[in-house]
């Protein structure tokens, strides 16, 4: 079974400049997230949807994050304008199980650099 | 709300020593606990889990006991191996709220020859 998939694996840009991440969740599970982490700050949830509704977006750092789910198969988080602080690597999970139970199935991520 | 503390790190271990990473949670209701592996480079992996008390999760030769009368739910191994070395997270999910995963702050487990 193909796992979760996030693109790119890296990405290296200029600060300003717009940054889209994106994922595919696996095939059937409703609840999809997105976490940033970072050495100083370690593993942080910045937002989850469920049946592509978001739920939770309060750990979105600020207005210059964005995440959407247009369908069940893709979700894209957007960084506009990019800062330097925003350097991070980024996961992405989905989950099928709405009681919590199941584990959450996590992307190889993606490590951003915002020069 | 819901939290979960981790022994603080690193540690470093030779290979075949016994390991125990402690963890202890915060949480209402009947929580599920589980254990995550970051390797180098990779997302967090699953190793096991739990979901009521007294309940055993065990993979890999790791085990952990959901100890509802202490919230706990340590980690331990017998024997480590250098492949082993890695990134551990406790987590939870439930009490007042099930829809997202409560995280430790995660322990680096470095095993030599």
């Amino acid at each position: 079974d193909a796992g979760v998939i996030q693109s790119p694996r890296h990405e290296v840009t200029e600060m300003g400049q717009e940054v889209t991440l994106r994922c595919k969740p696996i095939s059937g599970h409703d609840y999809l997230f997105w976490y940033r982490q970072t050495m100083m700050r370690g593993l942080e949830l910045l937002i989850y949807f469920n049946n592509n509704v978001p739920i939770d977006d309060s750990g979105m750092p600020e207005d210059r994050f964005s995440a959407k789910m247009p369908n069940a198969s893709f979700s894209t988080l957007k960084i506009q304008p990019s800062e330097p602080r925003d350097s991070a690597v980024y996961f992405c999970a989905s989950r099928g199980d709405s009681r919590g139970n199941q584990p959450q199935h996590f992307g190889d991520g993606t490590r951003l650099s915002i020069l | 709300g819901n939290s979960v503390t981790q022994m603080e790190g690193p540690v470093t271990l030779s290979e075949e020593a016994f390991l125990t990473i402690n963890c202890t949670y915060t949480a209402t209701g009947y929580p599920s606990l589980f254990w995550y592996v970051q390797y180098p480079g990779e997302g967090l992996q699953l190793l096991l889990k739990a979901t009521k008390a007294d309940d055993k999760g065990s993979n890999k030769g790791f085990e952990a006991t959901y100890r509802k009368e202490t919230t706990s739910f340590h980690l331990e191994k017998g024997s480590v191996q250098v492949s082993d070395s890695a990134v551990y997270f406790c987590a939870l999910t439930g009490g007042t709220s099930y829809g997202k995963l409560t995280f430790g702050q995660g322990t680096i487990l470095t095993v030599h020859p």
